[in-house]
């Protein structure tokens, strides 16, 4: 399977300063990437699906000012968490997929707190 | 869109007992099933992934079962040890969408 990496792994920020997460496909063509979201006890919900080159598509009720997905290449997507507040906080896994769209790759996630 | 329910919420067994953990899934139309572990506060481990055409996977203790056309499936530990404790998620993947059940929090005592 694909190898996934996110940056950080841990990252504490300030009540409304902006915090980028990053997700690299270390050895896959990543043609769509997936980033999910996790609250203390929950399972995991998708944020946003987004394909290199093109513009996230966004949940309902994931606000797309506020969480800026970029899929610039076919191995990296970054996740920028726009004024964030503590609410954010949160645990940020993101997944990746090829071409043949059946399987996706996670990465060990990023534990975001804000205080 | 895909809702994934996952019984029961939470379990607690002996040492060395066998043990089962459902998940339940709405829409049939699946490609795979993927069941994965989450320790505390860490990332996801795949644990086995099933494809829509076969009924079961097996790994070491692990076994799954797929029942698509009743969207059912299930992980069977068995001789379950302290190490098995953990969170084991369900996760049915269609058309590159893949939906998470709530999941089962195991704890295996000594």
């Amino acid at each position: 399977g694909a190898v996934v990496s996110q940056h950080p792994s841990r990252v504490i920020c300030k009540s409304g300063t902006s915090v980028k997460i990053e997700c690299r496909s270390l050895d896959f063509q990543a043609t769509t990437m997936f980033w999910y979201r996790q609250f203390p006890k929950k399972s995991l919900m998708l944020m946003a699906t987004s394909n290199e080159g093109s513009k996230a598509t966004y949940e309902q009720g994931v606000e797309k000012d506020k969480f800026l997905i970029n899929h610039a290449s076919l191995t990296l997507s970054t996740l920028t968490v726009t004024s964030a507040h503590p609410e954010d906080s949160s645990f940020y896994i993101c997944s990746v997929s090829g071409r043949a769209y059946n399987e996706q790759f996670f990465g060990p996630g990023t534990r975001l707190t804000v205080l | 869109k895909q809702e994934v329910t996952q019984i029961p919420a939470a379990l607690s067994v002996p040492e060395g007992e066998n043990l089962v953990l459902n998940c339940s899934f709405t829409d049939s139309a699946i490609y795979n099933l993927q069941w994965f572990r989450q320790d505390p506060g860490k990332g996801l481990t795949s644990l086995l992934l099933i494809q829509s055409s076969q009924r079961e996977q097996t790994s070491g203790r692990l076994n799954a079962s797929l029942d698509k056309s009743s969207g059912r499936s299930t992980l069977y530990i068995a001789a379950s040890q302290p190490g098995d404790s953990a969170t084991y998620l369900c996760a049915p993947y269609n058309n590159n969408d893949m939906r998470f059940g709530a999941g089962t929090r195991l704890t295996v005592k000594p």
